[in-house]
């Protein structure tokens, strides 16, 4: 079975810095894109960035309102993404979930897969 | 302020049909594929639709999905209370370079 399980949200001031984490199993971890979305509360549903696969470069790609202040890497060795959050403003209160495409992904990259979030507050 | 348009809220009867409209643009909807996500309240959201019209494993096929231009539709026939929630659009945008959502419609059963 897929799960994805988010951790490491909590409160944080603004100007300050936090670092999520998103635990996978039940598939091949290293072959998956994976994705951060987001959802401020009482909204909608906002794409953070993704990573490839490091056989697919690895890369990374950025949303506007969140490049340069957010980064996302993966351990593959310990099958975990991770959303490093800098810089971090009122805006950025959001419930983050990890997704990802596992099996309808032959011509595009879906959100099929996600995890039940972990709610980022911040506050002064 | 969303690239992708949709309605606020549709409703209908239970056992009526709803669509869902998706506007876009040459740089979204028009260059690429589009998938359709439903979350219900306080829960994750779900794929209900991808490549435009095709629906993952386990999804009824009462969701469909249809594209035509830089304009996509979800339709949901013989609608249940259960089918409450709301619905978002997506699709990556080649300009941003970045995958867009729609800013979400909320059904409500009758």
């Amino acid at each position: 079975e897929v799960q994805l399980v988010e951790s490491g949200g909590g409160l944080v001031k603004p100007g300050g810095s936090l670092r999520l984490s998103c635990a996978a199993s039940g598939f091949t971890f290293p072959n998956a894109w994976m994705n951060w979305v987001r959802q401020a509360p009482g909204k909608g549903l906002e794409w953070v960035g993704r990573i490839k696969s490091k056989t697919d470069g690895g890369t990374t790609d950025y949303a506007a309102p969140v490049k340069g202040r957010f980064t996302i890497s993966r351990d593959d060795s310990k099958n975990t993404l991770y959303l490093q959050m800098n810089s971090l403003k009122t805006e950025d209160t959001a419930v983050y979930y990890c997704a990802t495409c596992l099996t309808v992904c032959m011509t595009a990259e879906y959100f099929q897969h996600w995890g039940q979030g972990t709610l980022v507050t911040v506050s002064s | 302020q969303s690239v992708l348009t949709q309605p606020p809220s549709v409703s209908a009867a239970p056992g009526q049909k709803v669509t869902i409209s998706c506007s876009g643009s040459s740089s979204n909807i028009g260059n690429d594929y589009v998938s359709w996500y439903q979350q219900l309240p306080g829960t994750a959201p779900k794929l209900l639709i991808y490549d435009n019209n095709k629906r993952p494993s386990g999804i009824p096929d009462r969701f469909s999905g249809s594209k035509s231009g830089t304009s996509a539709t979800l339709g949901i026939t013989g609608l249940q209370t259960g089918d409450e929630a709301d619905y978002y659009c997506v699709g990556w945008d080649s300009s941003l370079s970045a995958y867009v959502f729609g800013p979400g419609t909320m059904v409500t059963v009758l």
